[in-house]
Protein backbone atom coordinates (compact mmCIF):
# COMPACT_ATOMS: atom_id res chain seq x y z
CA UNK A 1 0.00 0.00 0.00
CA UNK A 2 0.95 3.53 -0.02
CA UNK A 3 2.92 5.26 2.36
CA UNK A 4 5.33 8.42 3.63
CA UNK A 5 8.45 8.61 5.20
CA UNK A 6 9.54 11.36 6.68
CA UNK A 7 12.66 12.53 8.94
CA UNK A 8 12.32 12.01 12.17
CA UNK A 9 12.50 15.19 14.67
CA UNK A 10 12.71 17.42 16.17
CA UNK A 11 14.85 19.30 14.35
CA UNK A 12 16.35 22.49 16.24
CA UNK A 13 18.11 25.43 13.49
CA UNK A 14 19.04 28.89 14.51
CA UNK A 15 17.33 31.86 12.96
CA UNK A 16 18.47 32.31 9.29
CA UNK A 17 19.64 28.97 9.05
CA UNK A 18 18.71 26.76 5.57
CA UNK A 19 16.21 23.78 6.39
CA UNK A 20 15.64 20.79 4.68
CA UNK A 21 12.95 17.97 5.77
CA UNK A 22 13.14 14.83 3.49
CA UNK A 23 10.03 12.69 2.29
CA UNK A 24 9.77 10.05 0.62
CA UNK A 25 6.91 8.17 -0.62
CA UNK A 26 5.52 4.88 -1.33
CA UNK A 27 2.52 4.65 -4.06
CA UNK A 28 1.14 2.13 -6.77
CA UNK A 29 -0.27 4.76 -9.31
CA UNK A 30 0.49 8.25 -9.60
CA UNK A 31 -0.23 10.58 -6.13
CA UNK A 32 -0.45 13.98 -5.78
CA UNK A 33 1.98 15.38 -2.86
CA UNK A 34 1.69 17.58 -0.16
CA UNK A 35 3.26 19.44 3.04
CA UNK A 36 0.82 20.26 5.81
CA UNK A 37 2.28 22.18 8.64
CA UNK A 38 0.45 22.64 11.99
CA UNK A 39 1.85 26.03 14.43
CA UNK A 40 1.29 25.39 18.22
CA UNK A 41 -2.15 25.16 18.65
CA UNK A 42 -3.44 25.21 15.56
CA UNK A 43 -4.80 22.66 13.24
CA UNK A 44 -3.28 21.39 9.96
CA UNK A 45 -3.03 23.37 7.39
CA UNK A 46 -1.78 23.49 3.53
CA UNK A 47 1.89 24.56 2.76
CA UNK A 48 1.97 23.27 -0.35
CA UNK A 49 1.46 20.64 -3.33
CA UNK A 50 2.65 19.15 -6.15
CA UNK A 51 0.61 17.07 -8.66
CA UNK A 52 2.92 15.93 -10.74
CA UNK A 53 6.55 14.61 -11.72
CA UNK A 54 8.57 17.81 -11.46
CA UNK A 55 6.33 20.37 -10.83
CA UNK A 56 7.72 22.52 -7.46
CA UNK A 57 5.20 23.49 -4.98
CA UNK A 58 6.17 26.31 -2.72
CA UNK A 59 4.45 28.91 -0.61
CA UNK A 60 5.73 31.81 2.55
CA UNK A 61 9.71 30.68 1.11
CA UNK A 62 8.95 27.20 1.16
CA UNK A 63 10.09 24.83 -1.85
CA UNK A 64 9.56 20.89 -2.73
CA UNK A 65 9.75 19.88 -5.90
CA UNK A 66 7.98 16.03 -6.79
CA UNK A 67 10.71 14.30 -8.14
CA UNK A 68 9.42 10.95 -9.46
CA UNK A 69 12.73 8.67 -9.98
CA UNK A 70 13.95 9.19 -6.82
CA UNK A 71 10.23 9.13 -4.88
CA UNK A 72 11.04 12.21 -2.83
CA UNK A 73 9.32 15.49 -2.31
CA UNK A 74 11.96 17.31 0.03
CA UNK A 75 10.99 20.57 1.91
CA UNK A 76 13.14 23.25 1.97
CA UNK A 77 13.64 26.98 2.70
CA UNK A 78 16.66 29.27 2.73
CA UNK A 79 16.36 31.18 5.61
CA UNK A 80 14.21 29.83 8.27
CA UNK A 81 12.32 32.38 11.20
CA UNK A 82 11.11 31.78 14.38
CA UNK A 83 7.59 32.12 13.36
CA UNK A 84 8.41 28.75 11.29
CA UNK A 85 8.83 26.55 14.59
CA UNK A 86 5.58 24.33 13.89
CA UNK A 87 5.20 20.51 12.96
CA UNK A 88 5.37 19.85 9.54
CA UNK A 89 3.61 16.71 7.71
CA UNK A 90 4.35 14.97 4.19
CA UNK A 91 1.37 13.47 2.73
CA UNK A 92 0.43 11.91 -0.36
CA UNK A 93 -3.00 11.70 -1.86
CA UNK A 94 -3.94 8.66 -3.36
CA UNK A 95 -5.60 9.51 -7.18
CA UNK A 96 -7.46 6.20 -7.42
CA UNK A 97 -10.52 5.18 -6.06
CA UNK A 98 -10.62 6.11 -2.33
CA UNK A 99 -9.02 9.35 -2.54
CA UNK A 100 -7.00 9.09 0.75
CA UNK A 101 -4.65 10.92 1.81
CA UNK A 102 -1.95 9.41 3.74
CA UNK A 103 0.47 11.20 6.12
CA UNK A 104 4.05 10.88 7.46
CA UNK A 105 4.97 10.74 11.31
CA UNK A 106 5.54 14.65 10.81
CA UNK A 107 8.60 16.81 11.63
CA UNK A 108 8.60 19.04 14.56
CA UNK A 109 11.05 22.29 13.91
CA UNK A 110 12.13 24.64 16.44
CA UNK A 111 13.77 27.88 15.07
CA UNK A 112 15.85 29.69 17.77
CA UNK A 113 16.42 33.48 17.90
CA UNK B 1 -12.74 30.43 1.84
CA UNK B 2 -12.74 25.99 2.45
CA UNK B 3 -13.36 26.76 6.18
CA UNK B 4 -14.17 23.26 8.16
CA UNK B 5 -15.45 23.81 11.37
CA UNK B 6 -15.49 21.29 14.23
CA UNK B 7 -17.34 21.17 17.46
CA UNK B 8 -16.52 20.56 19.56
CA UNK B 9 -13.22 21.40 20.47
CA UNK B 10 -12.64 19.67 23.52
CA UNK B 11 -15.09 17.26 25.41
CA UNK B 12 -14.54 15.44 28.90
CA UNK B 13 -17.07 12.22 29.18
CA UNK B 14 -17.82 9.02 31.53
CA UNK B 15 -16.18 5.71 30.27
CA UNK B 16 -19.51 3.42 28.93
CA UNK B 17 -21.16 6.84 27.38
CA UNK B 18 -21.16 8.52 24.10
CA UNK B 19 -19.92 11.51 22.45
CA UNK B 20 -20.81 13.08 19.20
CA UNK B 21 -18.39 15.20 17.04
CA UNK B 22 -19.56 17.42 14.34
CA UNK B 23 -17.91 18.37 11.22
CA UNK B 24 -19.27 21.08 8.99
CA UNK B 25 -18.21 22.78 5.86
CA UNK B 26 -19.40 26.04 5.76
CA UNK B 27 -18.45 27.31 2.38
CA UNK B 28 -18.20 24.75 0.25
CA UNK B 29 -19.71 21.72 -0.38
CA UNK B 30 -18.48 18.60 0.71
CA UNK B 31 -19.42 14.84 -0.92
CA UNK B 32 -16.26 13.37 1.13
CA UNK B 33 -14.72 13.97 4.48
CA UNK B 34 -12.26 12.15 6.35
CA UNK B 35 -11.70 11.35 9.80
CA UNK B 36 -8.53 11.17 11.51
CA UNK B 37 -7.07 10.56 15.17
CA UNK B 38 -3.75 11.66 16.00
CA UNK B 39 -1.83 10.51 18.79
CA UNK B 40 0.11 12.64 21.14
CA UNK B 41 3.52 13.73 19.11
CA UNK B 42 2.20 11.02 16.09
CA UNK B 43 1.16 11.69 12.66
CA UNK B 44 -2.46 11.61 11.87
CA UNK B 45 -4.41 7.70 11.03
CA UNK B 46 -7.18 7.99 8.66
CA UNK B 47 -9.75 6.39 10.68
CA UNK B 48 -12.67 6.43 8.17
CA UNK B 49 -13.72 8.21 5.00
CA UNK B 50 -17.38 9.94 5.17
CA UNK B 51 -19.45 10.29 2.09
CA UNK B 52 -22.95 11.57 1.62
CA UNK B 53 -25.47 10.01 1.53
CA UNK B 54 -23.92 6.48 2.04
CA UNK B 55 -22.27 4.38 4.32
CA UNK B 56 -19.14 5.35 5.51
CA UNK B 57 -15.56 3.15 4.35
CA UNK B 58 -13.39 2.04 7.14
CA UNK B 59 -9.95 1.53 7.80
CA UNK B 60 -8.71 -1.62 8.53
CA UNK B 61 -8.76 -2.14 12.49
CA UNK B 62 -11.35 0.52 13.26
CA UNK B 63 -14.27 -0.75 14.83
CA UNK B 64 -17.15 0.83 12.76
CA UNK B 65 -19.99 0.25 15.32
CA UNK B 66 -18.17 1.99 17.91
CA UNK B 67 -17.29 4.90 15.47
CA UNK B 68 -20.11 5.83 14.17
CA UNK B 69 -20.39 8.11 11.05
CA UNK B 70 -23.48 9.71 9.25
CA UNK B 71 -22.49 12.21 6.30
CA UNK B 72 -26.08 13.53 6.65
CA UNK B 73 -25.79 16.43 3.77
CA UNK B 74 -22.99 17.79 1.82
CA UNK B 75 -21.84 20.08 4.32
CA UNK B 76 -22.06 17.99 7.72
CA UNK B 77 -20.65 14.73 8.89
CA UNK B 78 -20.74 13.41 12.44
CA UNK B 79 -18.58 11.26 14.28
CA UNK B 80 -20.62 9.33 17.62
CA UNK B 81 -17.62 7.73 19.82
CA UNK B 82 -20.05 4.91 21.32
CA UNK B 83 -19.33 3.28 24.90
CA UNK B 84 -16.39 5.27 25.13
CA UNK B 85 -13.58 4.18 27.05
CA UNK B 86 -10.14 5.58 28.14
CA UNK B 87 -8.43 4.35 25.61
CA UNK B 88 -10.66 6.23 23.20
CA UNK B 89 -9.10 9.14 24.81
CA UNK B 90 -7.10 10.83 21.96
CA UNK B 91 -7.35 14.03 19.36
CA UNK B 92 -9.92 13.14 16.38
CA UNK B 93 -9.56 15.70 13.45
CA UNK B 94 -12.15 16.04 10.32
CA UNK B 95 -11.31 17.47 7.01
CA UNK B 96 -12.79 17.93 3.65
CA UNK B 97 -12.01 18.55 0.28
CA UNK B 98 -13.43 20.89 -2.17
CA UNK B 99 -13.02 18.41 -4.67
CA UNK B 100 -11.78 21.28 -7.27
CA UNK B 101 -8.90 19.61 -9.74
CA UNK B 102 -9.82 16.32 -9.08
CA UNK B 103 -10.46 15.02 -5.28
CA UNK B 104 -7.17 13.50 -5.86
CA UNK B 105 -5.42 16.68 -6.67
CA UNK B 106 -7.30 18.54 -4.45
CA UNK B 107 -5.86 19.25 -0.88
CA UNK B 108 -7.26 19.14 2.61
CA UNK B 109 -8.93 21.41 4.90
CA UNK B 110 -9.33 20.63 8.67
CA UNK B 111 -10.72 21.22 11.32
CA UNK B 112 -9.43 22.91 14.52
CA UNK B 113 -9.92 18.98 16.24
CA UNK B 114 -11.87 17.91 19.02
CA UNK B 115 -10.01 16.43 21.84
CA UNK B 116 -11.75 13.30 23.65
CA UNK B 117 -10.62 12.82 27.40
CA UNK B 118 -12.62 9.69 28.70
CA UNK B 119 -12.85 9.65 32.61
Amino acid sequence: GNSVTQMEGPVTLSEEAFLTINCTYTATGYPSLFWYVQYPGEGLQLLLKATKADDKGSNKGFEATYRKETTSFHLEKGSVQVSDSAVYFCALSDNTGGFKTIFGAGTRLFVKA
Amino acid sequence: GAVVSQHPSWVICKSGTSVKIECRSLDFQATTMFWYRQFPKQSLMLMATSNEGSKATYEQGVEKDKFLINHASLTLSTLTVTSAHPEDSSFYICSATTGRGGIGNSPLHFGNGTRLTVT
